[in-house]
């Protein structure tokens, strides 16, 4: 699987958009691109994911360049809540070659929003 | 509509004895993942399990860890002469791969291990 390039650190005012960006260069065509978050203490959470289409759901928006090598998670109006730990992940779906759709996660990005 | 659950939620224990951790993934879900968690640490990918079986145990650190599931349901992760090393939270993931597969994982709330 791809691996993918986090800052390590970012800060949002509440009630304004959070941009977490996330590079993945080295996307296969077939590697679908994963967010995920962890807050204090708790199991990771699932926010979204795409292929090369922008989405959106009632969390969050995934905005995917058109080469595929970056994405950008949009949560449009940050609270305090959203403090957590987020993670960008590439992995192709399970089944083919041998995949497990085990996710690895790297160091991802701790989002601290301010009041 | 319960999700991962995980027990025990806090462990302690003394180095050299073994510990069992369990897991009960969501009903249905054929995929079964554990993971651990050092002290400010990313997650580490242990174990995956399709049904009963493990094709992919790259992730266990020694022999000293083990991992079953049965009836495609429950699993317990084992680890023998525990180390202090071994101190992490363990976390335990499932998610239903036939079908549309949403990538989604359903994570539990983690076993935290203590080993003194």
């Amino acid at each position: 699987d791809a691996k993918t390039t986090q800052p390590p650190s970012m800060d949002c005012a509440e009630g304004r958009a959070a941009n977490l960006p996330c590079n993945h260069s080295t996307i296969s065509g077939n590697e679908y691109v994963y967010w995920y978050r962890q807050i204090h203490s708790q199991g990771p959470q699932y926010i979204i994911h795409g292929l090369k289409n922008n989405e959106t759901n009632e969390m969050a928006s995934l905005i995917i360049t058109e080469d595929r090598k970056s994405s950008t998670l949009i949560l449009p109006h940050a609270t305090l809540r959203d403090t957590a730990v987020y993670y960008c992940i590439v992995r192709a779906p399970p089944g083919g070659s041998g995949n497990t759709g085990k996710l690895i996660f790297g160091q991802g990005t701790t989002l601290q929003v301010k009041p | 509509g319960a999700g991962v659950s995980q027990s025990p939620s806090n462990k302690v224990t003394e180095k050299g004895k073994d510990v069992e951790l369990r897991c009960d993934p969501i009903s249905g879900h054929t995929a079964l993942y554990w993971y651990r968690q050092s002290l400010g640490q990313g997650l580490e990918f242990l174990i995956y399990f399709q049904g009963n079986s493990a094709p992919d145990k790259s992730g266990l650190p020694s022999d000293r860890f083990s991992a079953e599931r049965t009836g495609g349901s429950v699993s317990t992760l084992t680890i023998q002469r525990t180390q202090q090393e071994d101190s992490a939270v363990y976390l335990c993931a499932s998610s239903q791969q036939y079908g549309l597969d949403t990538g989604e994982l359903f994570f539990g709330e983690g076993s935290r291990l203590t080993v003194l």
